[in-house]
C-alpha cells in the first residue's frame, strides 16, 4: 500500500523559510511526478508545484519566486521550501502523487500538515 | 487563468440522488477530476477522466462532462458521503495547469 507522509515544523515567523518533506513508502519516487498542494483554513485547494525525477519542475506562477521543490531518490522522498513566508502562507500542506498521461491529476495524497505563520 | 465554479452547498436526504456541478468555459473539451474531502482529512480521488472510478470508490459515484458543465452524481446517498467535493481540470495551455473548483459542501440531512 502506497503511503505519503508530510513532516516539518508547524509554526513559523514571518520572513522565515518553510521546509517540508514528503516520505513515500510502497512506491518508488523514480519515474513519477510528485506535487505539493495547500489549503488555507476553511478555504479551497491551491496547487503549489510538482517535480519529476528527471529534474523537471513546474510551479504556480503566484508562488514561483519563493518556491523550491527537490527530490531525493536515495531516501525516496521529496521536499518543499517556501521562502519569506507571510501569514497568508498559513495552510495545511499536502504532498500528492501525480498521475495521468499528461500528469493531469492527483491519485494519492498525504494526510497533510498544518503550517502556521505568525509573529 | 481558467476558472471553475461550483455551488457552495447542496443538501440531500439519505437514499436520494444528488448532483454537484462544475462550470467552466468549454469544460467538455477537458478531462475533469473529482475529489472528496471529509472534515480533517486529505482529499480522496473519486472520479478521473470525467467518469472513471478508482477501484475502491463505490459505483454510487459517477461523473459526466459536456459543454460548459461537468457533473458528479452521488446515488443512494449515505451519511458517510457528507463532505466537501472539489472538481479539478488540467489546463495544458496555462502556466497554472492544475485548477481546482471552489468546492461544494454536501450535507446529508
Amino acid at each position: 500500500q502506497v503511503q505519503l507522509q508530510e513532516s516539518g515544523p508547524g509554526l513559523l515567523k514571518p520572513s522565515e523559510t518553510l521546509s517540508l518533506t514528503c516520505g513515500v513508502t510502497g512506491d518508488s519516487i523514480s519515474g513519477s511526478f510528485w506535487s505539493w498542494i495547500r489549503q488555507p483554513p476553511g478555504k479551497g485547494l491551491e496547487w503549489i508545484g510538482y517535480i519529476h525525477d528527471s529534474g523537471h519542475t513546474n510551479f504556480n506562477p503566484s508562488l514561483k519566486s519563493r518556491v523550491i521543490i527537490s527530490l531525493d531518490t536515495s531516501k525516496n522522498q521529496f521536499s518543499l521550501k517556501v521562502t519569506a513566508v507571510i501569514p497568508a502562507d498559513t495552510a495545511v500542506y499536502y504532498c500528492a502523487r501525480v498521475r495521468g498521461g499528461s500528469a493531469s491529476y492527483f491519485d494519492l495524497w498525504g494526510r497533510g500538515t498544518l503550517v502556521t505563520v505568525s509573529s | 487563468s481558467y476558472v471553475l465554479t461550483q455551488p457552495p452547498s447542496v443538501s440531500v436526504t439519505p437514499g436520494k440522488t444528488t448532483r454537484i456541478t462544475c462550470g467552466g468555459n468549454n469544460i467538455g473539451s477537458k478531462s475533469v477530476y473529482w475529489y472528496q474531502q471529509k472534515p480533517g482529512q486529505a482529499p480522496v480521488l473519486v472520479i478521473y477522466y470525467d467518469s472513471h472510478r478508482p477501484s475502491e470508490i463505490p459505483d454510487r459515484f459517477s461523473g459526466s462532462n459536456s459543454g460548459n458543465t461537468a457533473t458528479l452524481t452521488i446515488s443512494r446517498v449515505e451519511a458517510g458521503d457528507e463532505a466537501d467535493y472539489y472538481c479539478q481540470v488540467w489546463d495544458s495551455s496555462s502556466d497554472h495547469p492544475y485548477v481546482f473548483g471552489t468546492g461544494t459542501k454536501v450535507t446529508v440531512l
